[in-house]
């Protein structure tokens, strides 16, 4: 365990499916984020909080729809997804927004059917 | 457009061998930089790291190499093990008034042969 937790670690949904991706942590970070990772790309940084203020959406569609309630909290919110975002979404946290201390989650591997 | 680039998708080396896996960078303004390990059904962790100010930083069987001359980033593997087998992943950072995030590279899959 790295500290940082995502949950389900597998799922597949229907793209008129509702669900949602949960990351935790509990290393007293304050800053958050999520990451898609493609087969053969590299990761590509899609939000992020700093102390529960989100300071990033890198043009992210809003079929993706993130939430931080408190800095140990966040969600992925994902609703009438496209196959092509089956990936392996990545959720990790920092002190504080840059790139230093970062951890990483396992994540969550994403099947859109 | 800004990029962290990896020379080779894959690397296969013996066992027992060194590895080294390179990184070119574009951004002249990053001041750090961090090698990850990525092995199957996990994230990516942190292997070692190196800012600007410095050329080389050893860890327990690691080296990082850093030419800004050149703006190239290597990662030195001694005595190559199995369990390293794994992606490898370079990244950049700019200073945190520039907007502080990490830049990713492609990623180089290392195989260990036994």
């Amino acid at each position: 365990e790295t500290g940082v937790t995502q949950t389900p670690r597998h799922l597949v949904m229907g793209m008129t499916n509702k669900k949602s991706l949960k990351c935790e942590q509990h290393l007293g970070h304050n800053a958050m984020y999520w990451y898609k990772q493609s087969a053969k790309k590299p990761l590509e940084l899609m939000f992020v909080y700093n102390f529960k203020e989100q300071t990033e959406n890198n043009s992210v569609p809003s079929r993706f729809s993130p939430e931080c309630p408190n800095s140990s909290h966040l969600f992925l919110h994902l609703h009438t997804l496209q196959p092509e975002d089956s990936a392996l979404y990545l959720c990790a946290s920092s002190p504080r927004q840059g790139g230093y201390g970062y951890t990483f989650g396992s994540g969550t591997r994403l099947t859109v059917v | 457009g800004e990029s962290v680039g990896l020379h080779l998708p894959t690397l296969s080396v013996q066992e027992g061998d060194n590895s080294i896996i390179n990184c070119a960078y574009s951004n002249s303004a990053s001041d750090y930089f961090i090698w990850y390990k990525q092995e199957s059904g996990k994230g990516p962790q942190f292997i070692i790291d190196i800012r600007s100010n410095m050329d080389k930083r050893q860890g327990q069987r690691v080296t990082v190499l850093l030419n800004k001359t050149v703006k190239h980033l290597s990662l030195q593997i001694a005595a190559t093990q199995p369990g390293d087998s794994a992606v490898y992943f370079c990244a950049e950072t700019k200073p945190y008034n520039q907007g502080g995030k990490l830049i990713f590279g492609q990623g180089t899959e290392l195989s260990v042969k036994p």
